[in-house]
């Protein structure tokens, strides 16, 4: 039973090109959320989503950040037009519902250069 | 969205001491959960609390969710080294699904 699965691991991106990060969910978890985490920082609420459905992206910038979680395949939080601000590590986390059962990806780094 | 205040931000003890650190919230949780992050890895669920009142234990580690459901803390008793990591506290508030995270209280165990 594979746990909650996030690729790439690195993710290094030039200034104004586009990083993909992607996370599937673990098998029979519906609900997807995504943080971000500065270097020496806690977690940051971006996004969460249920299949097909942004339930709650309060956390997430208005602009160049997008997430989707389709009827079949990953979750994907795209960020358009990377900035070294962007720079942070991006953790996915997945749930069958709510709280119970909430597991972690090891997370992608995204290093903007 | 709802805020919570997780302390001491770091400590640095001695290897065989108890460890203490808390999570409070300005507003009613219904889940209280505690994490732990090693370096370059995301985070490891420890304890998960889900009634007010509740006590629960694993291994070393005891946490409580505040009768008041404003609250939870964690215990370590007896640290070891590999206790170092970075403890995060976690919650869902009561109107919403969404889990809220403390901003990590840093431990470091000195042999």
């Amino acid at each position: 039973n594979a746990g909650v699965m996030q690729n790439p691991r690195h993710l290094v991106r030039r200034r104004g090109q586009e990083a993909r990060l992607r996370c599937s969910p673990m098998k029979g978890h519906s609900h997807v959320y995504w943080y971000r985490q500065l270097p020496e920082e806690g977690l940051k609420f971006m996004v969460y989503l249920q299949k097909e459905n942004i339930i709650d992206e309060s956390g997430m910038p208005k602009e160049r950040f997008s997430a989707e979680f389709p009827k079949e395949g990953p979750s994907i939080l795209r960020i358009q037009q990377v900035v070294r601000g962007d720079s942070a590590a991006y953790f996915c986390a997945s749930s069958p519902s709510g709280a119970r059962g909430y597991t972690f990806g090891s997370g992608t780094r995204l290093t903007v250069v | 969205g709802q805020q919570l205040n997780q302390s001491p931000q770091s400590m640095f003890i001695q290897e065989g001491e108890d460890v203490s650190m808390n999570c409070t919230s300005s507003s009613i949780f219904n889940t209280w959960l505690w994490y732990k992050q090693d370096p370059g890895e995301g985070p490891v669920l420890l304890i998960a609390l889900y009634k007010a009142g509740e006590l629960t234990s694993n291994g070393r580690l005891t946490a409580q969710f505040g009768i008041t459901r404003k609250d939870s803390f964690l215990n370590i008793s007896a640290s070891i080294p590999s206790d170092v990591g970075i403890y995060f506290c976690a919650g869902t508030p009561y109107n919403n699904n969404d889990m809220r995270f403390g901003a990590g209280t840093r431990l470091t165990v000195k042999p």
